[in-house]
């Protein structure tokens, strides 16, 4: 049940959009979006609901099909405090989240 | 308003022990859920607490066990360690959990623990 995510890792430079994919193979009521910097907690970014609906927080926002049962989060003009492990989180329905494994994204000067 | 609390922060084990890690969630908050985070894994489920009852558990052997409190602080219990168990164990809270499908969840920094 646990989510694929796509890329693993990425690197970017400040200022360089990136788009993060989360899939799964079951039919989705919503998907969590959280971000994990190195030795803290993973913080709640968003949540998308059915309904395709596409939500922003700052300059990152995310897509949701249900259709397809992915959800997208796109980073744009990427900052330094954007580093850190995005976890996409899927519910299918039975009361609990489980997450991906994780897309480590670096934004170097 | 105090985040979730988790103890101790670090722990150290020797294979065959067992281990108790606390969480505390955010004051108001009825459900506990609690992940085990390993480099190559990601976050794993591995159960959740509402209301002192588990309402949902993860693919994890029966060593991994949980209780819940009435004042909605959580335990965690691992018996028979063995190395493979080495990870961040993280607990997070929420009012109603998932089941409201827009609760967000509120981490703690997690427990540390490495079985030797």
């Amino acid at each position: 049940q646990q989510p694929v995510q796509s890329p693993q890792a990425v690197i970017l430079r400040e200022g360089e959009d990136a788009v993060i994919n989360c899939s799964s193979s079951k039919a989705l009521y919503s998907v969590h979006w959280y971000r994990q910097k190195h030795g803290e907690a993973p913080v709640f970014l968003m949540i998308l609901l059915k309904g395709g609906e596409q939500k922003g927080h700052e300059k990152i926002s995310a897509s949701f099909n249900e259709k397809k049962q992915q959800s997208s989060l796109y980073l744009t003009a990427s900052q330094l405090s954007y580093s850190g492990t995005y976890f996409c989180g899927t519910e299918a329905g039975a009361n609990n989240l489980f997450f991906g494994t994780g897309t480590r994204l670096t934004v170097i000067p | 308003k105090a985040g979730v609390t988790q103890t101790p922060r670090y722990l150290i084990k020797t294979r065959g022990q067992q281990v108790t890690l606390s969480c505390s969630p955010i004051s108001g908050h009825r459900s506990v859920s609690w992940y085990q985070q390993t480099p190559g894994q990601g976050l794993q489920f591995l159960f959740e607490y509402f209301s002192e009852t588990q309402r949902n558990k993860g693919n994890f052997p029966g060593r991994f066990s949980g209780r819940q409190f009435s004042n909605s602080r959580s335990e965690m219990n691992v018996s028979t360690l063995e190395l493979g168990d080495s990870a961040l164990y993280l607990c997070a809270s929420s009012w109603d959990g998932a089941q409201a499908t827009n609760e967000k969840l509120f981490f703690g920094s997690g427990t540390q623990l490495s079985v030797l």
